[in-house]
């Protein structure tokens, strides 16, 4: 099955910074999609990105496809945004499009 | 569009006990799946329908649990005699099943075993 490999791990900020999160996939997929997890556990569609650059306020997002990685970017980070963040990409042809999730990045952002 | 609804949002029950969550999908969408997720971990697929049919079942899906989507709109998800194991969240989520289309999850249901 797909490999998704997301990176770092953990990340502190202080509120006001910027950062970029990297998910690396290791097959041609045709769904790509960021996910914010929250303190109480919801899933959060942040994008639906499989290829190209999207941007939605302080976050913007890029899958390069050709070469199997997507980057989220995060502006002026705030408090707000800490929690975990997941990467998930699917193949159509593969098992109803189910998705397969990285290991997340969490973040906290400290005031 | 009222988004995917899962109840109930918390479950503690004893080992040994059975337990089953209930899902309701974005109306329209005739894809529905589960997924599990532990503490620290992403979420892993369990299963899917297309509308009332189930299609595929993870290797994670053990002979305790079963799910069903009788009429292709909502559906339920039950544990046979609970394990320390099953302890996890899980979720929901639907999508139209055509190409092109992301998937939408619920709040989940987080199940602790006693």
């Amino acid at each position: 099955g797909i490999q998704v490999e997301q990176s770092p791990p953990d990340l502190i900020l202080q509120e006001g910074a910027n950062s970029t999160l990297r998910c690396n996939f290791s097959d041609s997929v045709n769904n790509l999609q960021w996910f914010h997890q929250n303190p109480w556990g919801q899933l959060i569609n942040l994008f639906y990105i499989p290829s190209g650059t999207k941007q939605n306020g302080r976050l913007s997002a890029t899958t390069v496809a050709t070469e199997r990685y997507s980057l989220l970017y995060i502006s002026s980070s705030q408090t707000t945004d800490s929690g975990v963040y997941f990467c998930a990409v699917s193949r159509w042809e593969t098992s109803g499009s189910r998705l397969t999730f990285g290991e997340g990045t969490q973040l906290t952002v400290n005031p | 569009d009222t988004g995917v609804s899962q109840d109930p949002r918390h479950k503690i029950t004893k080992r040994g006990q059975n337990v089953t969550f209930r899902c309701d999908p974005i109306s329209e969408h005739n894809r529905l799946y589960w997924y599990r997720q532990t503490l620290g971990q992403g979420p892993e697929f369990l299963t899917y329908f297309q509308n009332e049919a189930q299609l595929e079942k993870s290797r994670l899906l053990s002979d305790r649990f079963s799910a069903e989507r009788p009429k292709g709109s909502f559906s339920t998800l039950e544990i046979q005699r609970t394990e320390q194991g099953d302890s996890a969240m899980y979720l929901c989520a639907s999508s139209p099943g055509t190409i092109g289309q992301p998937q939408h999850f619920g709040d989940g249901t987080r199940l602790s075993i006693l």
